[in-house]
């Protein structure tokens, strides 16, 4: 059975510092690592996508992509409140079609 | 950039009844939608999977009688919950995909309670 396996949390960080969030996939044949930020009672938004191992920024977001450890990272470097949320790790299906989602992991940014 | 446009945001609904969401893509062609449902302070569970002009397909343990969902054009994608029942409470979000592209863009969901 696919699985997308993450630390449910909650990470608590103080504000400035680097959060790191982890995830796990199953499913070898697997292309396609999204990284999505979900507030409480909204739709998921989307933070990173990658498609290649090593490592990809964009602003103060990080992505990093191991597919021999099966492995996906989300780096985010001077977290603020406003980063405050559940990040949800989603992986696409070896059919290429669905995205299957991690529980996720709720962090906390203080102030 | 891609935007899906999910209605209603929100539906309160007696048990028994039947409640449609609809899921538009407005402006691209979306060849594969996909509902998910998300309980409180869960992941979001992949329903089923439709292509444009197809039967969708069900994931296991989702009854293909209960949530049927219609996918007519490129454009529009429906789920209706039939017979509602309180466990059917839940956040329903709809995500849609152009045709060839990597990209998923979500609807803004919609919170359905049935009471």
């Amino acid at each position: 059975q696919k699985e997308v396996e993450q630390n449910s949390g909650p990470l608590s960080v103080p504000e400035g510092a680097i959060a790191s969030l982890n995830c796990t996939y199953s499913d070898r044949g697997s292309q396609s690592f999204f990284w999505y930020r979900q507030y409480s009672g909204k739709s998921p938004e989307l933070i990173m996508s990658i498609y290649s191992n090593g490592d990809k920024e964009d602003g103060r977001f990080t992505a990093q992509l191991n597919k021999a450890s099966q492995y996906v990272s989300l780096l985010i470097r001077d977290s603020q409140p406003s980063d405050s949320a559940t990040y949800l790790c989603a992986v696409n299906n070896q059919a290429g079609t669905a995205l299957i989602f991690g529980k996720g992991t709720t962090l906390s940014v203080s102030s | 950039g891609a935007v899906v446009s999910q209605h209603p945001s929100w539906v309160i609904c007696k048990s028994g009844t039947s409640v449609k969401i609809e899921c538009r893509s407005l402006d691209f062609q979306a060849t594969t939608m996909f509902w998910y449902r998300q309980f409180p302070k869960q992941s979001l569970m992949l329903m089923a999977t439709s292509n444009e002009g197809s039967k969708a397909t069900y994931e296991q343990g989702v009854e293909k009688d209960k949530f049927l969902i219609n996918h007519a054009s490129l454009t529009l994608s429906t789920l209706t919950v039939t017979s509602a029942h309180p466990e059917d409470s839940s956040f329903y979000i709809c995500s849609a995909r152009e045709g060839g592209g990597y990209g998923y863009t979500f609807g803004s969901g919609t919170r359905l309670t049935v009471v």
